[in-house]
């Protein structure tokens, strides 16, 4: 059961941006730090981002990642046709000592 | 390379059992936490059980909570998820992933094996 709240989708052309909300609460996002997840069609998830908005290497700098508080958000400029894929944010549960993860978020390159 | 392969995904009825196990290369398993993270056909990512990386502690989710067990054999490179008492709703892909720690925190998952089905039903 996810705890943490994403759109359903986003959508935008070539080149534009988007951003992908992620929303917890205190014992989750308030209280640690936020990862996110890009899984592409029939594969894996990769990690993209963690500790808010530190990139692993390989990484470009058009995903970037923030927080604010209880939420968190990501941000993928430039967009390119091989980003369509869901977006998983992720992070660990203090009070209940479980991972959590978003809800996911379809990104469609129109 | 880091690499992590799952196995023991299989068609099982319900109320059965299955032992998935996930293969770790590339690293030194010790260093690391590790975590079984699951997927339902067609649905989200749903985290599943950690372990520490000396087995002292343990943390699964309370849809599994006394039916699967998490464990590992350092010495074998290995990771493992004992699931009983199976159910229609268990069925997805299981992931294994490593556990990455920064200078900051240790709440990533930096490496994913390719994940195993498995599918309850009669």
């Amino acid at each position: 059961q996810s705890v943490l709240t994403q759109p359903p989708s986003v959508s935008a052309a070539p080149g534009q941006k988007v951003t992908i909300s992620c929303s917890g609460g205190s014992s989750n996002i308030g209280n640690n730090y936020v990862s996110w997840y890009q899984q592409l069609p029939g594969a894996a998830p990769r990690l993209l981002i963690y500790d808010n908005n530190k990139r692993p290497s390989g990484i470009p700098d058009r995903f970037s990642g923030s927080k604010s508080g209880t939420s968190a958000t990501l941000g993928i400029t430039g967009l390119q046709t091989g980003d369509e894929a869901d977006y998983y944010c992720g992070t660990w549960d203090s009070s209940l000592n479980v991972g959590v993860f978003g809800t996911g978020t379809q990104v469609t390159v129109l | 390379e880091v690499q992590l392969e799952e196995s023991g995904g299989d068609l099982v009825q319900p109320g059965g059992s299955l032992r998935l196990s996930c293969s770790a290369s590339g690293f030194t398993l010790t260093s690391y936490t590790m975590h079984w993270v699951r997927q339902a056909p067609g649905k989200g990512l749903e985290w599943v059980s950690y372990i520490s990386s000396y087995s002292h502690t343990r943390y699964y989710a309370d849809s599994v909570k006394g039916r699967f067990t998490i464990s590992r054999d350092n010495a074998k490179n290995s990771l493992y998820l004992q699931m009983n008492s199976l159910r229609a709703e268990d069925t997805a892909v299981y992931y294994c992933a490593r556990g990455f720690c920064s200078s900051a925190s240790c709440s990533s998952l930096d490496s994913w094996g390719q994940g195993t089905l498995v599918i309850v039903s009669s």
